[in-house]
C-alpha cells in the first residue's frame, strides 16, 4: 500500500517562500506529482518528478530524492491567489495515491 | 483545453437508493478515474479504467461499481447508498502517454446521503 505525509497547514505573507514537504512509503514508485486545489474547485496538475533533482516551473519548483523517499514543492514570491490546498501524489504503476493535502494561507 | 464534465454539482439521495454519477471527457483519453475526497483524507481512488469495458479496483472500491461502455464516459454506481458515502466525488481522465501522472479533473459532485 501507499502512505504519504505532508503538513496539514502553512501560513505565510505575500512575497514569502513556502516549502511543502512530502514523505512517502510505497510498494512501487514511478514518480511524485503535485496538484493544486482552490476552495470549491477541481485539483489541477502542477508538476511531476520521476528522477532525483529540482524541476522549476515559473514561481513553483518541485524536488525529489528517491533514496530518501522525500519530495517538496517550493512556492516563491507568494501571491494571494496561491492560497489553496496542495497535494502530493505518488504514481504506482497506472494509478495515483494522494496525500491528505496542505492548506496554504497567504496573508497580506 | 481538456474538459471533464460531471452530471451534477450537488446531489441528495436517501439511504438504500441506487445512485449513478456520470463523467464525460472530450479529449479522447484512454484513462479515467473516480475518487472521493473527504476532509483530512485527501483524494482516495475508488475505481479506474484504461479502456472501454475495462475496470480496475482502486483503494476503496467497496460499495461501488463502475461502467465504461464508451471511451468518453465513465460512470460510478452506488448500488445501495449509505450515509458513509456522503462525500465529494471527483472524476479525472488522462492520456496514455502520461501514464496517469497528469490527470484532468472534473468539477466534482457533492453527494449527500440522508
Amino acid at each position: 500500500g501507499q502512505s504519504l505525509e505532508q503538513p496539514s497547514e502553512v501560513t505565510a505573507v505575500e512575497g514569502a517562500i513556502v516549502q511543502i514537504n512530502c514523505t512517502y512509503q510505497t510498494s512501487g514508485f514511478y514518480g511524485l506529482s503535485w496538484y493544486q486545489q482552490h476552495d470549491g474547485g477541481a485539483p489541477t496538475f502542477l508538476s511531476y518528478n520521476a528522477l532525483d533533482g529540482l524541476e522549476e516551473t515559473g514561481r513553483f519548483s518541485s524536488f525529489l530524492s528517491r533514496s530518501d523517499s522525500y519530495g517538496y514543492l517550493l512556492l516563491q514570491e507568494l501571491q494571494m491567489k496561491d492560497s489553496a490546498s496542495y497535494f502530493c501524489a505518488v504514481r504506482d504503476w497506472g494509478k495515483l495515491s494522494f496525500g491528505a493535502g496542505t492548506t496554504v494561507t497567504v496573508r497580506a | 483545453d481538456v474538459k471533464v464534465t460531471q452530471s451534477s454539482r450537488y446531489l441528495v439521495k436517501r439511504t438504500g437508493e441506487k445512485v449513478f454519477l456520470e463523467c464525460v471527457q472530450d479529449m479522447d483519453h484512454e484513462n479515467m478515474f473516480w475518487y472521493r475526497q473527504d476532509p483530512g483524507l485527501g483524494l482516495r481512488l475508488i475505481y479506474f479504467s484504461y479502456d472501454v469495458k475495462m475496470k480496475e479496483k482502486g483503494d476503496i472500491p467497496e460499495g461501488y461499481s463502475v461502467s465504461r461502455e464508451k471511451k468518453e464516459r465513465f460512470s460510478l454506481i452506488l448500488e445501495s447508498a449509505s450515509t458513509n458515502q456522503t462525500s465529494m466525488y471527483l472524476c479525472a481522465s488522462s492520456p496514455p502517454a502520461s501514464g496517469g501522472d497528469e490527470q484532468f479533473f472534473g468539477p466534482g459532485t457533492r453527494l449527500t446521503v440522508l
